[in-house]
């Protein structure tokens, strides 16, 4: 149980375009989503909260308008990098938690941005 | 605030030796703590976890850590390192609040030579 999907796997596009990515927890409800960032040979950099229904709160540093995040569902957050550029080519990885306040995290596999 | 530091970006050990992979934290309320493992190009995979109870937590491919209150320390460690143990290896904490983020350390890497 706890599988968290991402799709997709890797996208390449090319600057100024935007790419949408969505985070499913496959069996489970996950009231909060965690969106973060890993640059290459580096850890994991919060970017940003999300809980059903209301707005993401974003860390400090972190642009709102570039990156948004939508929590529509209990199973479904998404990521969308709107008019990306290559110093936005990352690895992006979601984890989710349940109802209850759970600490337990459960981590997407990731997803590659590549901006050309 | 909390906040992880591995020592050691890369740890290198022989197939069959000792693993030592060191964790400390800081945190001003009693934290939760975690090891994950990440292959290239793949998520976390967590590998054990400290909530309460017994400060020594088994985990998943042989690998087990003890939280030592008095040394701020989560060390991660395995008896005999296998080839397949090369892996990123990260330490995390968060706090027994619910639906908080983790923080994570900056990660170590394992290479095990043959």
């Amino acid at each position: 149980g706890a599988v968290v999907s991402q799709h997709p796997s890797w996208v390449i596009c090319k600057s100024g375009t935007s790419v949408k990515i969505e985070c499913r927890s496959l069996d489970f409800q996950a009231t909060t989503m965690f969106w973060y960032r890993q640059f290459p040979k580096q850890s994991l950099m919060l970017m940003a909260t999300s809980n059903e229904g209301s707005k993401a709160t974003y860390e400090q540093g972190v642009e709102k308008d570039k990156f948004l995040i939508n929590h529509a569902s209990l199973t479904l957050s998404t990521l969308t990098v709107t008019s990306a550029h290559p110093e936005d080519s990352s690895f992006y990885i979601c984890s989710a938690t349940g109802d209850g306040g759970s600490y337990e995290q459960y981590f997407g596999p990731g997803t590659r941005l590549t901006v050309t | 605030a909390q906040s992880v530091t591995q020592l050691g970006s890369h740890v290198s050990v022989s197939e069959g030796a000792l693993v030592l992979l060191r964790c400390n934290y800081s945190s001003s309320v009693p934290p939760y703590l975690f090891w994950y493992v990440q292959y290239p190009n793949q998520g976390l995979q967590l590998l054990l976890k400290y909530t309460t109870g017994a400060t020594l937590v088994k985990g998943i491919n042989g690998f087990e850590a003890e939280f030592k209150k008095s040394e701020t320390s989560f060390h991660l460690t395995k008896p005999s390192a296998h080839m397949s143990d090369a892996a990123e290896y990260f330490c995390a904490v968060t706090r027994n609040s619910g639906n908080t983020p983790l923080v994570f350390g900056k990660g170590t890497r394992l290479s095990v030579i043959a």
